[in-house]
């Protein structure tokens, strides 16, 4: 009964790949995100999608795409992958209500490019 | 450059003694603060939140308390427990929007 559940769980990929991480919240949420944290533990958003619409896009490289088909899906899809997108991405989901602000992350995909 | 700052990455702390983390930000825009707490191979979990209309909120052994003037939040966890160890976030919003700034983390062991 997972609230906000991610696939894969572990992804090991070589270099210049094509890949995608899938993400599905139960809670009813309007608004989802993905995040990167990388080697140093660093916490950064990367997307955030509200009803599928895209309302926060930091800077990414191109190379990622995110795709929400309905508000309780958001995947990412991620091209060409290099060395440096190894790290743990992370999706979450919040209520996208101006009184609630607390985000409720799914279990993160350890993607490793070799 | 870093706006949510947490400049111990590490504490050790007995059980039943009390645990203060800290953050610092730098961003006066920030409005709305919060604690997560995650363990290995999870994803990070809600603990406690705080408005920056308020300086103290408390839920059961947690408690969090904001400075505006300094840019300054705590977190207080007493009496502390061996299952309170895991790696503590604090994170901050600002104005409008959805957008959380992390910290870095710091990792709480609690020892018997």
């Amino acid at each position: 009964d997972t609230a906000v559940s991610q696939t894969p769980k572990y992804l090991v990929t070589q270099m210049g790949n094509d890949k995608s991480i899938k993400c599905e919240q139960n809670l009813g949420h309007d608004t989802m995100y993905w995040y990167k944290q990388d080697s140093k533990k660093f916490l950064k958003i990367m997307f955030s999608y509200n009803n599928k619409e895209l309302i926060i896009n930091e800077t990414v490289p191109n190379r990622f795409s995110p795709k929400s088909p309905d508000k309780a899906h958001l995947n990412l899809h991620i091209n060409s992958l290099e060395l440096g997108d190894s790290a743990v991405y992370f999706c979450a989901s919040s209520q996208g209500d101006s009184r609630y602000y607390e985000q409720y992350f799914g279990p993160g995909t350890r993607l490793t490019v070799t | 450059d870093q706006q949510v700052k947490q400049n111990s990455p590490s504490l050790s702390v007995q059980e039943g003694r009390i645990s203060i983390l800290n953050c610092d930000y730098t961003n006066s825009m920030f409005d709305y603060f919060l604690w997560y707490k995650k363990y290995p191979a999870e994803g990070p979990t809600f603990l406690i939140s705080i408005s920056s209309i308020k300086d103290k909120n408390e839920d059961g052994r947690f408690t969090v308390f904001l400075n505006k003037s300094a840019k300054h939040l705590s977190l207080h966890i007493v009496p502390s427990q061996p299952g309170d160890s895991a790696v503590y976030f604090c994170a901050a919003k600002a104005g409008g929007g959805n957008k959380l700034t992390f910290g870095t983390g710091t990792q709480l062991k609690v020892e018997l």
